[in-house]
């Protein structure tokens, strides 16, 4: 199955600032989908993303604050923009290996946290 | 309306002893996956097990079995024989055909395993 590099690891922002995670897959994958996982919360899918097209966002959560870039097959960006402390969470990257049984593929994660 | 259920509260298990996690699922569509993970304490999203919604017998993957009863809309997991590294929280997820294949996840379940 495909494997997933996500950096940062974890990082410790100032509010107001902005942070772009990337995740590189070792694989082509068509889909990519980046999660939410608050403190002791499971995960929110915050967007869809497909190469060449724009980014589908859930409910609650707007480009403007999480623009995502998919510039190829195996990259994806989110950047959490203008952040507040409560934003302090993990974010996750994931790809859909397209593999169907073998279930989707995660990142390691970031852990961030807003001061 | 929360498509994946998850209510156990955290649970301690022996070591050796067998463990299963409760998950129940809201679906319209016959054509769906249901997947469980496990995060362990270092954020990690570890794919675990798969069933297929058309899928004639019960998932096995090693010491994983998944105790899929159609009707009930229920997808259960059992852990067999216990290890302290199986103490993590453990999601119960689904992917519907449409909504573009994006996995809605429950609330998880806490496991403790205690020597």
């Amino acid at each position: 199955s495909a494997v997933i590099s996500q950096k940062p690891s974890r990082d410790i922002c100032q509010r107001g600032t902005s942070l772009t995670i990337q995740c590189q897959v070792d694989s082509q994958v068509t889909m990519m989908f980046w999660y939410r996982q608050q403190p002791g919360q499971s995960l929110t899918l915050i967007a869809t993303a497909n190469q060449g097209s724009e980014a589908t966002y859930e409910s609650g959560f707007v480009i403007d604050k999480f623009p995502i870039s998919r510039p190829n097959l195996t990259f994806s960006t989110l950047t959490v923009s203008n952040m507040s402390p409560e934003d302090s969470s993990i974010y996750l990257c994931s790809a859909d290996p397209g593999q169907g049984r073998y279930g989707y593929t995660f990142g390691s994660g970031t852990r961030l946290t807003v001061v | 309306a929360q498509k994946i259920t998850q209510t156990q509260p955290g649970m301690f298990v022996q070591e050796k002893e067998a463990v299963t996690l409760d998950c129940t699922y809201d679906t319209s569509d016959p054509s769906y996956g249901l997947f469980w993970y496990k995060q362990p304490s270092s954020g990690e999203m570890i794919f675990l097990i798969y069933q297929g919604s058309y899928d004639q017998q019960n998932a096995t993957e090693g010491r994983y079995s998944l105790n899929f009863q159609k009707a009930r809309k229920s997808a259960n997991l059992v852990i067999s024989a216990s290890q302290l590294g199986d103490s993590a929280m453990y999601f119960c997820a689904m992917r519907e055909s449409y909504g573009n294949n994006r996995l809605a996840f429950g609330k998880g379940n806490q496991v403790v395993v205690i020597p």
